[in-house]
């Protein structure tokens, strides 16, 4: 079956734009992950979503990053006035349930650089 | 707070010899740990898990770990490593089924297969 899928795989943004990234994660998982991975931090949590709603924002690095999820389905991140240390491969992943015990799958990321 | 230390940010091993990555965890409560594996642009893929059950888990392409509370270690090795294993490999862990199974990851540590 289908995995987890995110749009665009690359991203090339100029300092001050806004990005918005996609997530479709496999069907008929409830939980959605985003993390950030860059040179500098490794592998980031970002936030959570169990169904629509995002129980766990607190790995946001700044009120500039934003996501939202409808339709218990696809999720989208968005980054206000990108700036250059946003520049990083952000994934995906999704999981049956929120529970600590899943495997998440991952999607193969979008890669976002920032000039 | 959770936190996961790998030692060593590299390691090099001949093809044939035996693999042994290193990772301990810091967790106020019974965790769960997982192994993935990173091939170049690529998204993760989970290699193994523990998840309470036995401590000496085996997970794919002939992979294993072994959970040691007293030592707050889960190291994962592989008796002989194949030019494929070359990647990324990264140890993770989450608290409980209640925390919305957010990963804590490790720094990674890129192997290198010498033929």
């Amino acid at each position: 079956g289908a995995g987890v899928s995110q749009s665009p795989s690359n991203k090339v943004t100029e300092k001050g734009k806004d990005v918005e990234l996609r997530c479709d994660p496999i069907s008929g998982h409830t939980a959605l992950y985003w993390y950030r991975q860059s040179l500098g931090q490794g592998l980031e949590f970002l936030i959570y979503f169990q169904g629509n709603s995002a129980p766990d924002k607190s790995g946001l690095p700044s009120d500039r990053f934003s996501a939202e999820r409808t339709g218990g389905s696809v999720s989208t991140l968005t980054i206000q006035r990108t700036q250059q240390e946003d520049s990083a491969v952000y994934l995906c992943a999704s999981s049956p349930d929120s529970r600590g015990h899943n495997e998440q799958f991952f999607g193969p990321g979008t890669r976002l650089t920032v000039l | 707070a959770q936190s996961v230390t790998q030692l060593g940010s590299h390691v090099s091993v001949s093809e044939g010899a035996l693999v042994l990555l290193r990772c301990n965890y810091s967790s106020s409560v019974p965790p769960y740990l997982f192994w993935y594996v990173q091939y170049p642009n690529q998204g993760l893929q989970l290699l193994l898990k523990y998840t309470s059950a036995a401590t000496l888990v085996k997970g794919i392409n002939g992979f294993e770990a072994e959970f040691k509370k007293s030592e707050t270690s889960f190291h994962l090795t592989k008796p002989s490593a194949h030019m494929s294993d070359a990647a990324e490999y990264f140890c993770a862990v989450s608290e409980g089924d209640n925390q919305g199974g957010k990963l804590i990851f490790g720094q990674g540590t890129e192997l290198s297969v010498k033929p």
